[in-house]
């Protein structure tokens, strides 16, 4: 497709469990960006991934959140035993140069 | 530091009147800046950009300002419509890099009213 992919779109889990957020990135970006955003607030900056250079890590709230990309493509953001203040719609972005182009994002639900 | 957004700020206009939405950025070192639009259920959209060599830049409809002596950015957005309803967005890049971090700012939810 000729935008950012994001999976799935929704995602109710149990507090407690495990779940995997998708991103697929435009073809040929090699930057690739995280948010969250909790309803109706702004966007708190996750990760950034920036072609072979180690991620920029610092906006990960704890060390439950982890994600990788694999093969400079697609990446996969990863959240440990869930709790319900993880509920909040995680965004990905790509980018070629500066600007970042934004996919739909996947709603997350704790119950 | 990080600028996160909390308790988005509001702004309500009529259609056809013009809108000004502003932003204060955190890094006096950032060397470029974007606008984004972002509709309900959707992922923002870029609006228009500039660098920091620029003070100025027009688009369609919208022009940037940016004052850095007191890192402030603003959007215009000229006989604003319904459908620029919207919470806007204002993003810093930083690093020194081709690349670099995106940081956002504090949001603006702009409601137009036919």
């Amino acid at each position: 497709g000729a935008g950012v992919s994001q999976s799935p779109s929704n995602k109710v889990t149990e507090k407690g469990k495990d779940v995997e957020l998708r991103c697929d990135p435009i073809s040929g970006h090699t930057a690739l960006y995280w948010y969250r955003q909790s309803l109706g607030q702004g966007l708190e900056f996750l990760i950034y991934f920036q072609g072979n250079s180690a991620p920029d890590k610092s906006g990960l709230p704890s060390d439950r959140f982890s994600a990788e990309r694999t093969g400079g493509s697609v990446s996969t953001l990863t959240i440990q035993r869930t709790q319900q203040e993880d509920s909040a719609v995680y965004l990905c972005a790509s980018s070629s140069g500066v600007r970042g182009y934004f996919g739909a994002g996947t709603r997350l639900s704790v119950l | 530091g990080e600028s996160v957004g909390l308790h988005l700020p509001t702004l309500s206009v009529q259609e056809g009147d013009n809108s000004i939405i502003n932003c204060a950025y955190s890094n006096s070192a950032s060397d470029y800046f974007i606008w984004y639009k972002q509709e309900s259920g959707k992922g923002p959209q870029f609006i228009i950009d500039i660098r920091s060599n620029m003070d100025k830049r027009q688009g369609q409809r919208v022009t940037v300002l940016l004052n850095k002596t007191v890192k402030h950015l603003s959007l215009q957005i000229a006989a604003t419509q319904p459908g620029d309803s919207a919470v806007y967005f204002c993003a810093e890049r930083s690093g020194g890099t081709s690349y670099g971090k995106l940081t956002f700012g504090q949001g603006t939810i702009l409601t137009v009213h036919p």
